[in-house]
């Protein structure tokens, strides 16, 4: 079993609808989450940073972390085609060493 | 352009051939991270370097190879490649590790090995 799950998708919406990307995780350690966006043949941007539980929003995204589920969730509002891309989640436990990534999730938004 | 430079961008390359992957760091950072992205395995930790030494390994093969230099930029030497080893190569860097705001990753190196 992976430390981390995420559905790869592909996840089809139209533009305008709401969005959203879970991951699993199975490690309690974990204090660090992060989403990631991947265009095609990109290096990952940071979208957004969670330390610990609770919510955090930035313009049309919103990133939620339930430790005690062992749960992140992104959404995205008003999803427009430029959203389209590869979602990747990604925890980590502390200041050194790797982050461990989802496998990503693929959205298409369609016009 | 996020900070953190890698070269080439492209690499062909053979079989049981040797090749080095650059990275620069963005100014300021002093850990470097290298990850590899294949479609069935996702990004897989390689290795973390920070402000000279190795500080934490993840799935790094025996034929692979890393280091940094004193000016903080790193490289990635793959050797005897065999035609698995073809991905994406990506190098990242932060300050000092994940808890600070995350990476900010390159562009990549794609390795094709024939």
């Amino acid at each position: 079993q992976k430390e981390v799950e995420q559905d790869p998708g592909p996840l089809s919406v139209p533009e305008g609808a709401i969005v959203s990307l879970n991951c699993t995780y199975s490690n309690s350690a974990f204090q660090y989450f992060m989403w990631y966006r991947q265009y095609s043949r990109k290096g990952p941007e940071l979208l957004m940073y969670t330390y610990s539980s609770g919510n955090k929003e930035d313009g049309r995204f919103t990133a939620q972390v339930d430790k005690s589920s062992k749960y992140i969730s992104l959404f995205i509002r008003d999803s427009q085609p430029s959203d389209s891309a590869t979602y990747l989640c990604a925890m980590s436990s502390g200041n050194t060493g790797k982050l461990i990534f989802g496998q990503g999730t693929t959205l298409q938004v369609k016009p | 352009d996020s900070g953190v430079t890698q070269t080439p961008k492209h690499l062909i390359t053979a079989t049981g051939q040797r090749v080095t992957l650059r990275c620069s760091p963005r100014s300021g950072d002093l850990s470097v991270y290298w990850y590899q992205q294949s479609l069935d395995q996702g990004l897989q930790f390689l290795i973390q370097y920070y402000n000279g030494e190795e500080r934490a390994k993840g799935n790094i093969l025996e034929r692979f190879s890393a280091q940094q230099f004193p000016d903080l930029h790193s490289e990635l030497n793959l050797s005897s490649l065999e035609l698995g080893d073809s991905a994406l190569y990506f190098c990242a860097s932060s300050v000092v590790g994940p808890a600070d705001y995350g990476y900010t990753f390159g562009s990549g190196t794609r390795l094709t090995v024939v």
